[in-house]
């Protein structure tokens, strides 16, 4: 059962436009969510984190969103740039030690 | 300079062999984790440890061992009952063991079962 999904496989934005990665969960206990951007061959880089008592954590271009009702949350890059082609994980926990990832999604920015 | 390292970044083995990972940190992080990834999957977790000479088992252990003699280092053994070992192999660490804490990265090792 994926408890966290990333739904789009993959995005194509113009660079200079919004690139909005969504991020869906199951388990109403996570508390923590945070994105991971990862290039081929290498291992993720941390971008962003957000606790569930807050709804938005804004940080330079990369903004999250947090919709707890929803169970839902999403990134936000702008304006996108052709550096930012990357793939793109959201993890989930519960105070545990023990992350869940989505399955991720590949950002492309083209000129 | 502080990171985390795997070696090697690309590695083949005949089919039936183990074959031992090397994961190395000088961050001084309590945590250590193994995580494998394949295509269009995403990370799933096969050990972790919180302590020195203590681990537990992820969600995908079947197959694989691990050791934590040092707190800097975390190696993982594919052995011949992992029925699908090629993927990409991802070793992270974190300052405590919480979801809470940032987990760090290394770059990664390709395992190829030929």
């Amino acid at each position: 059962d994926q408890q966290v999904k990333q739904n789009s496989p993959s995005l194509s934005v113009q660079e200079g436009r919004i690139s909005i990665l969504n991020c869906d969960y199951t388990n109403s206990m996570f508390d923590y969510f945070l994105w991971y951007k990862k290039y081929p061959a290498e291992g993720p880089t941390f971008l962003i984190s957000i606790s569930s008592i807050k709804d938005k954590n804004e940080d330079g271009r990369f903004t999250v969103f947090l919709n707890k009702s929803a169970k839902h949350l999403s990134l936000h890059i702008v304006p996108s740039q052709p550096g930012d082609s990357a793939v793109y994980f959201c993890a989930a926990s519960h105070n545990t030690d023990k992350l869940i990832f989505g399955t991720g999604t590949r950002l492309q920015v083209f000129p | 300079d502080g990171g985390i390292t795997q070696s090697p970044k690309y590695l083949f083995r005949k089919e039936g062999q183990n074959v031992t990972l090397s994961c190395e940190q000088n961050l001084n992080h309590d945590a250590m984790y193994w995580y494998r990834q394949d295509p269009g999957q995403g990370l799933r977790l096969i050990y972790y440890s919180q302590i020195v000479n203590d681990f537990q088992k992820g969600d995908i252990a079947e197959g694989y061992s691990v050791s934590r003699e040092k707190k800097e280092s975390f190696p993982l053994t594919v052995t011949s009952a992992q029925k699908n070992p090629t993927a990409f192999y991802l070793c992270a660490s974190s300052p405590v063991a919480g979801g809470t804490d940032t987990q760090y990265f290394g770059p990664g090792t390709r395992l190829t079962v030929l």
